[in-house]
C-alpha cells in the first residue's frame, strides 16, 4: 500500500489527452510538500519528468503538464504519442515517521 | 554530465549480507545528498535511504532500519549500502538517485541499478 495514491492504469489514443492522478494526506501533499513525477520505460531507470510540482526539466516536451491542489495532483499528457508508454509515478516528501520521500504506486500508460 | 553507476547486485541467501556500491562520474561528488531507491519486480518504487552530502544526517525508511548502513566516500566519490539479515521481500533493482540539477527533493540523477536477488 503506497503512501501516495495513483490509478494502475489509465489508456488513450494516439493525439488524445489523459491525466494521471496522485492523492495524498496531511503529512505529504498536503502539507504543502512538492510533488514531483517520474517516468519509466520499460527496463530502464525512472526519468524526472515534473519538479516542484509545475516545472519542466529542459528537454521534457510541453505535452507534459502538472498542477497540484489541497492533497493532490495530476499530470497530463496531451497529444498522446506512441513513445508515451510507460509507467508514471508522482513523488513527495512525508513528515510522518514512517516515511521521507515517498512514492505513489505508479500508473500504466497505454497508448 | 553527473553520471552513477551501480553495482553489487548478486543473489543472496535469506538472512545473507550484501554491499552495494554506486560510484559517480563527478569530482563534486561531495556537493550532493545522495539516496538508494528500490524496485521489487514488476512494483513501483520505493525510497531506501537517504545520506546527506556529509554523512551527518541518514535516514531509513522502515522497512530496513537496523538492518541496511547506508555511507559515502566523498574522497572515492562513492555511496555505499550495506545490506544485512536479507530477507526475500528485500529483492530488488536498487537505484542510486540524487537530486542535482534542480532545487528541489526530487531526483533527477539515477544511476542503472543493479539487480539484488534474496533466495534459497
Amino acid at each position: 500500500q503506497s503512501v501516495l495514491t495513483q490509478p494502475p492504469s489509465v489508456s488513450g489514443a494516439p493525439g488524445q489527452r489523459v491525466t494521471i492522478s496522485c492523492t495524498g494526506s496531511s503529512s505529504n501533499i498536503g502539507a504543502g510538500f512538492d510533488v514531483h513525477w517520474y517516468q519509466q520505460l520499460p527496463g530502464t531507470a525512472p526519468k524526472l519528468l515534473i519538479y516542484g510540482n509545475v516545472n519542466r526539466p529542459s528537454g521534457v516536451p510541453d505535452r507534459f503538464s502538472a498542477t497540484k491542489s489541497a492533497s493532490s495532483a495530476s499530470l497530463a499528457i496531451t497529444g498522446l504519442q506512441a513513445e508515451d508508454e510507460a509507467d508514471y509515478y508522482c513523488q513527495s516528501y512525508d513528515s510522518s515517521l514512517s516515511g521521507r520521500w515517498v512514492f505513489g504506486g505508479g500508473t500504466k500508460l497505454t497508448v | 554530465e553527473f553520471q552513477l553507476v551501480e553495482s553489487g547486485g548478486t543473489l543472496v541467501q535469506p538472512g545473507g549480507s550484501l554491499r552495494l556500491s554506486c560510484a559517480a562520474s563527478t569530482s563534486i561528488f561531495s556537493s550532493y545528498t545522495m539516496n538508494w531507491v528500490r524496485q521489487a519486480p514488476g512494483k513501483g518504487l520505493e525510497w531506501v535511504s537517504y545520506i546527506s552530502r556529509g554523512s551527518d544526517t541518514i535516514y531509513y525508511a522502515d522497512s530496513v532500519k537496523g538492518r541496511f548502513t547506508v555511507s559515502r566516500d566523498n574522497a572515492r566519490k562513492s555511496l555505499y549500502l550495506q545490506m544485512t539479515s536479507l530477507r526475500a521481500e528485500d529483492t530488488a533493482v536498487y537505484y542510486c538517485a540524487s537530486g542535482v540539477t534542480y532545487d528541489s527533493d526530487s531526483f533527477d540523477v539515477w544511476g542503472q541499478g543493479t539487480l539484488v536477488t534474496v533466495s534459497s
